[in-house]
């Protein structure tokens, strides 16, 4: 089945900084990708999308990448800010509408004032 | 209101005793997911339900039954509990699509101490 690595686990960042988290994946029929963002003591909401026909996502800061040749995803953020301190995690879901969601092991992001 | 809840959200319970997690929503969505999340793991998927009565297992169902009888209620059952089965478990729900557009809501966990 499909597995998913996600570096680095944790990751710590100054303000106004860039951060980068990266997923690699295994299944060659992955299509669609996510990034789920947890708040402290909270539930997972999700963050962005891309799906493997585009193959880039910006918006709320972040740009979400795609390299369907290395199997490979990235969330990015450009300038960092405490609001962002959060756990990230990865998700990727193949065709065939089973609805299973792969996570990655997540990224705990901390934003230094 | 779309909205997934999860009762109880804390439980302690000793070794052998039987544990029931609930999890309900109100978005009459088709899908519901059973996932568990443990430090440097992730979430991992227990159980997934396509329907009433249309359960499947996921990445690592055993230890755990659950139980899908109306389409906005999913139950995670542990029938004697084990301390490895300490964790923070998440239901979530989506669109019959859902698992493919991302669009996955979750409930804000039921932490589980097992003594």
């Amino acid at each position: 089945g499909e597995q998913v690595e996600q570096r680095p686990p944790h990751l710590s960042v100054r303000e106004g900084d860039s951060a980068v988290i990266t997923c690699t994946y295994t299944d060659p029929n992955s299509y669609y990708f996510f990034w789920y963002k947890q708040e402290p003591g909270a539930s997972l909401q999700l963050l962005m999308k891309v799906f493997s026909s585009t193959e880039i996502n910006e918006g709320q800061g972040f740009t979400v990448l795609l390299n369907k040749k290395d199997k490979r995803l990235s969330l990015n953020l450009t300038a960092a800010h405490p609001g962002d301190s959060a756990a990230y995690f990865c998700a990727v879901s193949a065709t065939g509408g089973n609805n299973k969601l792969t996570f990655g092991q997540g990224t705990v992001l901390s934003v230094i004032p | 209101d779309m909205k997934v809840t999860q009762m109880p959200r804390y439980l302690i319970k000793r070794m052998g005793e039987n544990v029931l997690l609930e999890c309900g929503q109100d978005m009459s969505h088709e899908t519901m997911y059973w996932y568990r999340q443990d430090p440097g793991l992730g979430l991992q998927l227990i159980y997934i339900s396509y329907d009433v009565d249309s359960n499947s297992e996921g990445d690592i169902p055993k230890g755990y039954r659950v139980s899908r009888k109306k389409r906005e209620h999913f139950s995670l059952i542990l029938d004697s509990a084990k301390t490895n089965q300490t964790s923070v478990y998440f239901c979530a729900s989506s669109p019959r699509t859902g698992g493919n557009t991302g669009q996955l809501y979750f409930g804000e966990g039921s932490k589980l101490t097992v003594l």
